[in-house]
């Protein structure tokens, strides 16, 4: 029962367009939620999160959006840049508890 | 600011074989996590420790796999013994205490170790 999914494992988009990256959640209880960056050989380095009370939050080129009646959330990258491909995950909190998704693959091709 | 560190970055051991994992959080971090990430998943909690006691260890296997965190700051984690299907990263991160800051907080994560059992 995989309560955070990315439904999407690759997605590839050309430099300077906008990236969208998606993620569905079943459980209503999660009250915050996480986007996670992660390069080969590395572990994972935190992007930016919302809290369940707000629907948008936004740093610099990257914004997150929550729609709670969808259970969905979004990563919106604009511009794309080639330093931006890496694998994300997105991550809902439960008490503190995260649990992540399968994480999509993005490929940002000059 | 140091940020979570894990050694060894790379570990390949026979099945049966016993391997232990260690790391050191961000200073400060009353909160330790330990994670396993199979090729193709994301990262499975294995283990929660609030300084040095542990708050969830629900999907720890526990006839093989055992944590401390003795101090309330390093930690082990061990595999005794070892099977084919373990062979993942084992992510450890840490964050604030989420009961104290009033909200969810952000885990940090360290490199991970790649452990391969053949």
């Amino acid at each position: 029962d995989q309560q955070v999914k990315q439904n999407s494992p690759s997605l590839s988009v050309q430099e300077g367009r906008i990236s969208i990256l998606n993620c569905d959640y079943t459980n209503s209880m999660f009250d915050y939620f996480l986007w996670y960056k992660k390069y080969p050989a590395e572990g994972p380095t935190f992007l930016i999160s919302i809290s369940s009370i707000k629907d948008k939050n936004e740093d610099g080129r990257f914004t997150v959006f929550l729609n709670k009646s969808a259970k969905h959330l979004s990563l919106h990258i604009v511009p794309s840049q080639p330093g931006d491909s890496a694998v994300y995950f997105c991550a809902a909190s439960d008490g503190g508890k995260l649990i992540f998704g399968q994480g999509t693959e993005l490929s940002v091709k000059p | 600011e140091a940020g979570v560190a894990q050694s060894p970055r790379y570990k390949i051991i026979e099945k049966r074989q016993s391997v232990a994992f260690w790391c050191n959080p961000i200073s400060g971090h009353a909160t330790l996590y330990w994670y396993q990430q199979i090729l193709g998943q994301g990262p499975k909690l294995l283990i929660q420790f609030q300084n040095n006691g542990v708050v969830d260890d629900s999907q720890l296997p526990k006839d093989r796999f055992s944590a401390e965190r003795l101090k309330g700051v390093d930690s082990t984690l061990k595999i005794q013994p070892a099977k084919l299907e373990d062979s993942a990263v084992y992510l450890c991160a840490s964050s604030l205490d989420p009961r104290t800051s009033g909200r969810s907080d952000t885990q940090y994560f360290g490199p991970g170790t790649r452990l391969t059992v053949l």
